[in-house]
């Protein structure tokens, strides 16, 4: 069983609406979540991380946080054309070991 | 956010040639750095965990005697990939953890590398 698992996609959505990504983690007592963006050639950008349970909004951006059921989701509200990336999960364990999942890809339709 | 910084963005070379690469945290200390490397449409692959002053931990399957890491201080660690050849020819991509954080890492630009 990997340590962060994604769904791959692709993920495709029309222009203005919710892009919802999800992911799924096997080490319960993890404590930091963190959402990536990599556009295609670039490496990764931190979107947001979140560490509590329940919601936590920057922007168009929430990510959620479920630590009973081991799930962590980051929802994009208002796609554009422009959020069209590979967007990684990454978590930390209580070792401080740091895992990544392998990314869904997103394509915003206009 | 922090910034992370590699040299150079991109390099051609020779087989057999050696060729070095350099992360640099800028605003911040990095007790530890990652080496990844990604071929196109892959996932990342972590190739080592680099902490200032001790030894690199090198993930199962990455040669340590060909990807030569030092880091030597808590804002650089270079990544040296000696007698390159073209399977090595990918995207190497350094990222700094912010230890006074959350702990995120935060990823340098990438350093193309293609081995003729």
């Amino acid at each position: 069983q990997k340590e962060v698992e994604q769904n791959s996609g692709p993920l495709s959505v029309p222009e203005g609406a919710i892009a919802s990504l999800n992911c799924t983690y096997s080490d319960r007592g993890s404590q930091s979540f963190f959402w990536y963006r990599q556009y295609s050639g670039k490496s990764p950008e931190l979107i947001m991380f979140i560490y509590s349970n329940g919601d936590k909004e920057d922007g168009r951006f929430t990510a959620q946080l479920n630590k009973a059921s081991q799930y962590v989701s980051l929802l994009i509200r208002d796609s554009q054309p422009s959020d069209s990336a590979t967007y990684l999960c990454a978590v930390r364990t209580p070792g401080n070991q740091f895992y990544f999942g392998t990314g869904t890809s997103l394509t915003v339709i206009p | 956010g922090a910034v992370v910084s590699q040299h150079p963005s991109w390099v051609i070379c020779k087989s057999g040639t050696s060729v070095k690469i350099e992360c640099r945290s800028l605003d911040f200390q990095a007790t530890t750095m990652f080496w990844y490397r990604q071929f196109p449409k892959q996932s990342l692959m972590l190739m080592a965990t680099s902490n200032e002053g001790s030894k690199a931990t090198y993930e199962q399957g990455v040669e340590k005697d060909k990807f030569l890491i030092n880091h030597a201080s808590l804002t650089l660690s270079t990544l040296t990939v000696t007698s390159a050849h073209p399977e090595d020819s990918s995207f190497y991509i350094c990222s700094a953890r912010d230890s006074s954080t959350m702990g995120e890492q935060f990823f340098g630009p990438g350093t193309r590398l293609t081995v003729l």
